[in-house]
């Protein structure tokens, strides 16, 4: 059984760096093809892709983010940590990890919200 | 890269079908079948419901069907229930080897 789960703050300040961990169970990141993404979802918006990190430890990221964000992981721990700076309270949104394999981002965490306010 | 283009609502009575249009470009949806669709209740994560342009993931209702043409993938859905009313997103692998979601389309069943 697959299952992820989003931890960190739920409020940082303007300007801050933001590190969110996601914590899975029931695979393993060194398994070929696997890969652990980020998505985000302002209130009330769409959801928006933001970077993933496969078993290989290849990292992708949002073009629109790339210069903010960091995306790491630790297999023995059954981790993956995203690292988003300067944020802006337009960074406000509730922030998911999924799983892909075979199948793009088939199990979600059930979301964290974050929201950035002084 | 700019987010795939869906309608921003659409709405069927129980037992009709409708269809959900995702318009990117060839650098993404026209390019690759690697177009997934989600379904999202309120408060809740989103759920795969189709992978690789028509695949249904184990235990999603055959009532879901997905299908490409050029730059548009669409998502049907038959016989409309009550429960399907959600919020529906597709994305696409694109040729920058990320992923990018559509706007997102509120589904009403009325």
């Amino acid at each position: 059984q697959i299952t992820l789960k989003e931890s960190g703050p739920t409020l940082v300040k303007p300007t801050q760096t933001l590190t969110l961990t996601c914590t899975f169970s029931g695979f393993s990141l060194s398994t070929s093809g696997v890969g652990v993404g980020w998505i985000r979802q302002p209130p009330g918006k769409a959801l928006e892709w933001l970077a993933l990190i496969y078993w290989n430890d290849d990292k992708r990221y949002s073009p629109s983010l790339k210069s903010r964000l960091t995306i790491t992981k630790d297999t023995s721990k059954n981790q993956v940590v995203l690292t988003m700076t300067n944020m802006d309270p337009v960074d406000t949104a509730t922030y998911y990890c999924a799983h892909l394999y075979s199948s793009p981002f088939d199990y979600w965490g059930q979301g964290t919200l974050v929201t950035v306010s002084s | 890269q700019s987010a795939l283009t869906q309608p921003a609502s659409v709405s069927g009575s129980p037992g009709q079908s409708i269809t959900i249009s995702c318009t990117g470009t060839s650098s993404d949806v026209g390019g690759y079948n690697y177009v997934s669709w989600y379904q999202q209740h309120p408060g809740k994560a989103p759920k795969l419901m189709i992978y690789e342009v028509s695949n249904r993931p184990s235990g999603v209702s055959n009532r879901f069907s997905g299908s490409k043409s050029g730059n548009t993938a669409s998502l049907t859905i038959s016989g409309l229930q009550a429960e399907d009313e959600a919020d529906y997103y597709c994305s696409s692998y694109t040729s920058s080897s990320t992923w990018v979601f559509g706007g997102g389309t509120k589904l009403t069943v009325l």
